[in-house]
């Protein structure tokens, strides 16, 4: 079945320091699609990032940075010199030819707290 | 800009109440999602429409039931509410099903609490 895991529940870094968000997945699927989303206190995810199965190249977009590496399954986000508005919770997601009912599977989530 | 638009932000109802949530989306999608968020939880899929009129269950269905009458607006049913229904419940739409290579767009959230 498909699975993700972001084992880290909360995350507190002071402002500058870079911080590496995890997330593991599963799935028994070549063809899938991994996500993070970002949660601001306003409430509305905001999609940031989506990655095919078949494209391992690392991605950067500014201060953000995606490791994808299908040997570990996984799909981990960097923040480099954190800021303050970068608090917030996100979210790692998975999606998959056999997501069936739950076409969109989520991992619990990582709150992320970047304190001035 | 796209949008997907929930009727409320914050919602108080007793128990018992029959509650209605709306979200209406302007991205002429396919497929429309109502999810609750409770902590340590994370997002659990409530139901899914991938059609006018037609709707799947997802994990956590029981409880709620949901309406497509239009290509644009799904709306959310909790028939008899209940205290354990206190939640953040949050709609999407996407262009695509599995293996989707398109993201979902999610409204900004109804907080429902339910005394």
């Amino acid at each position: 079945a498909q699975k993700v895991t972001q084992a880290q529940t909360e995350i507190s870094v002071v402002e500058k320091e870079d911080v590496t968000l995890d997330c593991v997945y599963e799935t028994r699927d070549t063809t899938y699609y991994l996500f993070w989303y970002k949660q601001p206190p306003s409430g509305e995810l905001v999609f940031l990032i989506r990655r095919n199965s078949f494209d391992e190249q690392n991605e950067i977009s500014g201060r953000y940075s995606w490791n994808f590496q299908k040997s570990t399954s996984s799909f981990n986000f960097t923040i480099t010199a954190s800021q303050v508005v970068d608090s917030a919770v996100y979210f790692c997601a998975l999606s998959d030819r056999y997501s069936g009912n739950t076409p969109l599977v989520f991992g619990k989530g990582t709150r992320l707290s970047v304190i001035a | 800009d796209v949008k997907v638009t929930q009727s409320s932000r914050y919602l108080v109802k007793r128990t018992g109440e029959k509650v209605f949530l709306e979200c209406v989306q302007d991205m002429d999608h396919e497929n429309m999602f109502w999810y609750r968020q409770d902590p340590g939880l994370g997002l659990r899929l409530i139901y899914f429409s991938y059609d006018v009129k037609m709707k799947e269950k997802g994990d956590i269905p029981e409880g709620y039931s949901v309406s497509r009458e239009k290509k644009e607006r799904f709306s959310l049913i909790l028939e008899s509410a209940s205290t354990n229904q206190t939640s953040m419940y949050l709609c999407a739409s996407s262009q695509s099903l599995g293996a989707a290579d398109t993201e979902a767009f999610f409204g900004q959230g109804t907080r429902l609490t339910v005394v």
